[in-house]
């Protein structure tokens, strides 16, 4: 049961344009949203996160946008680097008596080509 | 640097053996997560310990076991290891009252 799903494996992008990484989710329960970045043989980075509350945050060149009524959120990284070229999960929040489930996606490969 | 602490971060080991996997969280987070992430997989989910209560279970095979110790470092315990076990290991800690989740480096385990 995939509850959160990045449906591309990969995306390519050129420098300096706009990056779009998309995310679906299908619990309405989760109430916090996260993207996290990863390099090979790293573990993933905290980059950015939104409360079911909100439909926009912005940190620098990353916004995240939450749609609920589509149970979608997305990642906009403007202008891209090639510093970004990782692979991005996103990620849902549950909280459950007390403990919180932490649920990812299968990821998204972003190349930035210069 | 996340501060979270995983060791060992490479372990080869043969099918049927028991390995023990060791984290140690941010200083003053109270929460550790266990995760798997197989080959071209995205990060599954095992356990969560918070203050050495467990809290949260995934998709975790009863050959595999987690604590949380007082000084509340946590170790996952995996045995009777397959070869379908090789894959990366992290753990990640959070403090009791924010949501975001820091990742150590991951253990990979290879099992041969």
């Amino acid at each position: 049961d995939q509850q959160v799903k990045q449906n591309s494996p990969s995306l390519s992008v050129q420098e300096g344009r706009i990056s779009i990484l998309n995310c679906d989710y299908t619990n309405s329960m989760f109430d916090y949203f996260l993207w996290y970045k990863k390099y090979p043989a790293e573990g993933p980075t905290f980059l950015i996160s939104i409360s079911s509350i909100k439909d926009k945050n912005e940190d620098g060149r990353f916004t995240v946008f939450l749609n609920k009524s589509a149970k979608h959120l997305s990642l906009h990284i403007v202008p891209s680097q090639p510093g970004d070229s990782a692979v991005y999960f996103c990620a849902a929040l549950r909280r459950i008596q007390g403990a919180q489930k932490l649920v990812f996606g299968q990821g998204t490969r972003l190349t930035i080509n210069p | 640097d996340s501060g979270v602490t995983q060791t060992p971060k490479h372990l080869i080991t043969a099918t049927g053996q028991r390995v023990t996997l060791r984290c140690s969280p941010r200083s003053g987070d109270l929460s550790v997560y266990w995760y798997q992430q197989s080959l071209d997989q995205g990060l599954q989910f095992l356990i969560q310990y918070y203050n050495g209560e467990e809290r949260a279970k995934g998709n975790i095979l009863e050959r595999f076991s987690a604590q949380q110790f007082p000084d509340l470092h946590s170790e996952l315990n995996l045995s009777s290891l397959e070869l379908g076990d090789s894959a990366l290991y992290f753990c990640a800690s959070s403090p009791g009252t924010r949501t975001e989740a820091f990742f150590g480096q991951g253990t990979r385990l290879t099992v041969v």
